[in-house]
């Protein structure tokens, strides 16, 4: 089955405390990316991949670094979690280029962080 | 920002009615596209369509494109109580970045 699992899907930490989102497709997708979902905010996205090694901000990169070494994985990295992180975590890839395709997304990972 | 807006932000119909729901956007786009977020899940592609494209149908879903107005029109025909779900339109830009509106709630009451 097509998917993108995400893990963990809820975590609750503590402020300072690294921690790490995984994402991995099944689909073969060049396209991987981060959002943030926050009530009346909508998804902000994060960071994005277009293939293996290349990675890009977008629009709420601060705090957060990811990682593209196989095609399949996309990880996500709080090195140092704030309160202000606490949020609703998708991770989404697309075929080819993102302007071409249609994203799919995996099931959230709700992070709280005290 | 380059968020796109939904209006109305919050929609409550009955069974049977139609449902329309609105999404402005700020800048120039290759597409735009329509997803439905069941509360706490993720998001489930519905409908894209081009930026040369201004009108497109899928089963009882009809999108409309304005690119001259910034904006896209989602109609839901014949709702079921199924369709309860936020609905977000998100636009792709040509560096390969998706925004996505803030979304409307869509209640269909039984």
């Amino acid at each position: 089955e097509a998917q993108v699992t995400q893990n963990p899907r809820y975590l609750i930490t503590v402020t300072g405390k690294k921690l790490t989102v995984t994402c991995s497709q099944n689909m073969n997708h060049e396209y991987m990316s981060w959002y943030r979902q926050d009530p009346g905010l909508g998804l902000r996205q994060i960071y994005y991949s277009m293939n293996v090694e290349v990675t890009d901000k977008g629009d709420v990169p601060e705090g957060y670094k990811v990682s593209r070494k196989e095609k399949r994985n996309f990880p996500l990295i709080l090195e140092s979690p704030s309160p202000n992180q606490t949020s609703l975590y998708f991770c989404a890839s697309s075929k080819r280029l993102a302007v071409t395709g249609e994203l799919f997304f995996g099931e959230g990972s709700r992070l709280t962080v005290l | 920002s380059q968020q796109g807006e939904e209006d109305p932000q919050a929609l409550s119909i009955q069974e049977g009615e139609n449902a329309t729901m609105n999404c402005s956007y700020k800048t120039s786009i290759n597409n735009l596209q329509w997803y439905r977020q069941n509360s706490g899940r993720g998001l489930v592609h519905l409908i894209l369509i081009r930026s040369n494209e201004r009108e497109k149908h899928s089963g009882r879903l009809r999108v409309t494109l304005d690119t001259s107005k910034k904006s896209s029109s989602l109609l839901i025909t014949a709702s079921r109580a199924a369709d309860t779900a936020s609905y977000f339109c998100a636009t792709a830009n040509t560096g390969n970045q998706f925004y996505f509106g803030t979304g409307t709630s869509l209640t269909v009451i039984p």
